[in-house]
């Protein structure tokens, strides 16, 4: 079965430092790869998705992310992060023609003012 | 995204009670996806139903909870005879038609407290 692997569950960071969250995932066939993002009391939404063509991928509100598939990673990227960055991240996979999402267990960023 | 309603937001059930939860999809998505995230862990898939239809279970406990999703009327996550450990959030995707890859629109869960 494939799987999703979020290195840090906890991220603590100052306005303005760069971010990077770590995603690799277990399926070795084709794959579309998502970042979701749970801000405190809402539901979850779509930061960016890749599917095929430019591996870096640019989202909403800044963010950005790699696909590097000999390395089974898809990390997410921000330059510079706010204190409305504060949130739940979730990396998430699905494979083939399949609609189902496998998520890692998600990251929790905190960002201090 | 409003588009995706669950309810009830918040539910408090004793140990052997039932729970009922339920989501209407977006406007012209006929999937629903249900979704349970426990403390500290990931969103784990449980059923992916169309109306009228389960399409795929394979999330589901084998035990105390079934979906359904009615011609007519929200899709309904049901759990009977609660335990502590069915403490947790519940969410509710929708996407449009089988198949699509996309994004999956979630609702703002439910979450479900035993006592």
């Amino acid at each position: 079965a494939q799987s999703v692997s979020q290195h840090n569950h906890h991220v603590i960071l100052s306005e303005a430092a760069s971010l990077e969250l770590g995603c690799n995932y277990s399926y070795g066939g084709t794959v579309n790869l998502f970042w979701y993002v749970q801000y405190p009391g809402q539901h979850l939404q779509l930061l960016l998705k890749y599917f095929s063509g430019d591996p870096l991928v640019k989202g909403i509100k800044g963010f950005e992310a790699e696909f590097i598939k000999s390395k089974f990673s898809f990390n997410l990227r921000k330059p510079s992060v706010q204190w409305s960055d504060t949130a739940e991240y979730f990396c998430a996979v699905t494979h083939g023609g399949d609609s189902t999402l496998t998520f890692g267990k998600g990251t929790m960023l905190l960002v201090s003012p | 995204n409003a588009g995706v309603m669950q309810n009830p937001r918040h539910l408090v059930r004793r140990r052997g009670q039932e729970a009922r939860l339920r989501c209407s999809p977006m406007k012209g998505h006929s999937h629903v996806y249900w979704y349970r995230q426990l403390p500290e862990e990931g969103l784990k898939f449980m059923v992916y139903l169309q109306k009228e239809n389960i399409i795929d279970e394979s999330g589901m406990p084998k035990e105390r909870f079934s979906a359904e999703f009615p011609k007519e009327g929200p899709s309904i996550l049901r759990i009977q005879q609660v335990v502590r450990g069915d403490s947790a959030a519940y969410f509710c995707a929708s996407s449009p038609y089988r198949g699509h890859t996309g994004e999956l629109f979630f609702g703002e869960g439910s979450r479900l407290t035993v006592l």
